[in-house]
């Protein structure tokens, strides 16, 4: 099973920060990795998929990027709608997704 | 627009059997596969499995084999995911997703059900 390690597991952040979140899977993933945005008591959202292709709907401040096994979420300027816990998700094989990374107010 | 509609909460004993379901509209039920993800409280998302509603095939994660199983009802558009033997640890909320294609990546989402396991 590939296994998908995300850090770091908390971040601490305020409004306009620039956040960045890595994802790194056990063996190489090519660019099959997804990242979706939870919300307490919600579903989880799609926010991209295959790296870097934005779904559609959601804003342009959230990009991502990588290969192979490295992979990183940015947020280029936290807005207060952006607290929330994001994941990684391979589907190279199947589907496994990272622990997941919680990005509370500073 | 895509709608997936789950069942509601369940409370089960330990040693018993649990069966959720996901009722699908908006869309063809039978272009698209359904997946099975739960989450455990406070914990990550965990990939159970995957349903081809056209043919009915399925793919388990190795974690379930033996206990889960997922079928389909195409006169209502729903699937179904069943796990036996539940134990505390199966504990969690579990979600129907609508894979896009055949990618193991999901645009749509149930709204969960929350399952507790607990004598």
């Amino acid at each position: 099973d590939i296994q998908m390690t995300q850090s770091p597991s908390t971040l601490s952040a305020s409004v306009g920060d620039r956040v960045t979140i890595t994802c790194r899977a056990s063996q190489i993933i090519s660019t099959w990795l997804a990242w979706y945005q939870q919300k307490p008591g919600k579903a989880p959202k799609l926010l991209i998929y295959k790296t870097s292709t934005l779904e559609s709907g959601v804003p342009s401040r959230f990009s991502g990027s990588g290969s192979g096994t490295e992979f990183t979420l940015t947020i280029s300027s936290l807005q207060s709608d952006d607290f929330a816990t994001y994941y990684c998700q391979q589907y190279y094989s199947y589907s496994t997704f990272g622990g997941g990374t919680t990005v509370e107010i500073k | 627009q895509v709608q997936l509609v789950q069942s509601g909460a369940e409370v089960k004993k330990p040693g018993a059997s649990m069966k959720v379901s996901c009722k699908a509209s908006g869309y063809t039920f039978t272009s698209y596969y359904i997946h099975w993800v739960r989450q455990a409280p406070g914990q990550g998302l965990e990939w159970m499995g995957i349903i081809n509603p056209s043919g009915a095939s399925t793919t388990y994660a190795q974690n379930f084999q033996g206990r889960v199983t997922m079928t389909r009802d195409t006169s209502t558009s729903t699937v179904y995911v069943e796990l036996s033997s539940l134990r505390s640890e199966d504990t969690a909320v579990y979600y129907c997703a609508r894979g896009v294609g055949a990618t193991y990546y999901f645009q749509h989402w149930g709204q969960g059900t929350l399952v507790t396991v607990s004598s």
